[in-house]
């Protein structure tokens, strides 16, 4: 299925523990990022987003930071839970001239352990 | 909750046959786009369309691609000569904002295999 020939970092987990699954975006002048969640075989899940002029932005049971200075972006995952597993992937945006289009990483794979 | 949507699931096509991909956005969007990705790497970008015309798209998005909005809700991607090399998952978003405003929503995807 979806997983055949994919090579990604996997952050293996146990249930209930927290996760943080890292990022390194590729452009200084992005001002918006964005996590989202790809389950195999569907398409990519907003979970959460953050703008330049933020640092941290917190939601339901996920937080992202945003380090600017090395161009670092995190995503934490609080009491994670059997259905938290997925490819996980960052996505930068700079607005540009009105029109824009997301970067995304390579993404990373979450394995949650019951 | 709203949510875009994308016909077919699945469509096999052999090469250098045309395929049309199609796609409802969000109904009160305004800005829509098309990404690809291959089997075992990362989502890349293709095309973005607003007030019926592309306003960006990446090298991928040569010739033989192209993309319309027949009517008020179907937004399409069409590929005139298929080759093996597209063979890919095929993602429709759309935002209602531009999209470094505003987020995109993402299809499940149509899964292009070409023989």
């Amino acid at each position: 299925g979806e997983s055949v020939g994919l090579h990604l970092p996997t952050l293996s987990v146990q249930e209930g523990d927290n996760s943080i699954i890292n990022c390194a975006y590729s452009n200084s002048a992005s001002d918006y990022f964005i996590w989202y969640k790809q389950e195999s075989g569907k398409g990519p899940q907003f979970i959460i987003d953050i703008r330049s002029n933020m640092d941290k932005r917190q939601g339901q049971r996920v937080t992202v930071l945003l380090n600017k200075t090395v161009k670092h972006l995190s995503l934490q995952i609080a009491a994670t839970q059997p259905g938290d597993s997925a490819v996980y992937f960052c996505a930068e945006s700079m607005f540009s001239g009105g029109y824009n289009k997301l970067i995304f990483g390579a993404g990373t794979r979450l394995a949650v352990h019951p | 909750e709203p949510e875009v949507t994308q016909t077919p699931s699945h469509q096999v096509t052999q090469m250098g046959q045309e395929v049309i991909l199609r796609c409802v956005p969000i109904s009160n969007h305004l800005y829509f786009y098309w990404y690809r990705q291959i089997l075992g790497q990362k989502v890349e970008f293709l095309v973005s369309f607003y007030n019926n015309e592309i306003s960006e798209k990446s090298e991928i998005f040569d010739d033989q691609f192209s993309v319309e909005r027949p009517d008020g809700s179907n937004f399409t991607l069409k590929i005139r000569s298929t080759k093996l090399e597209d063979s890919a998952m095929y993602f429709c978003a759309s935002s209602r904002l531009a999209g470094g405003s505003d987020t995109q929503y993402f299809g499940p995807g149509t899964r292009l295999t070409v023989l």
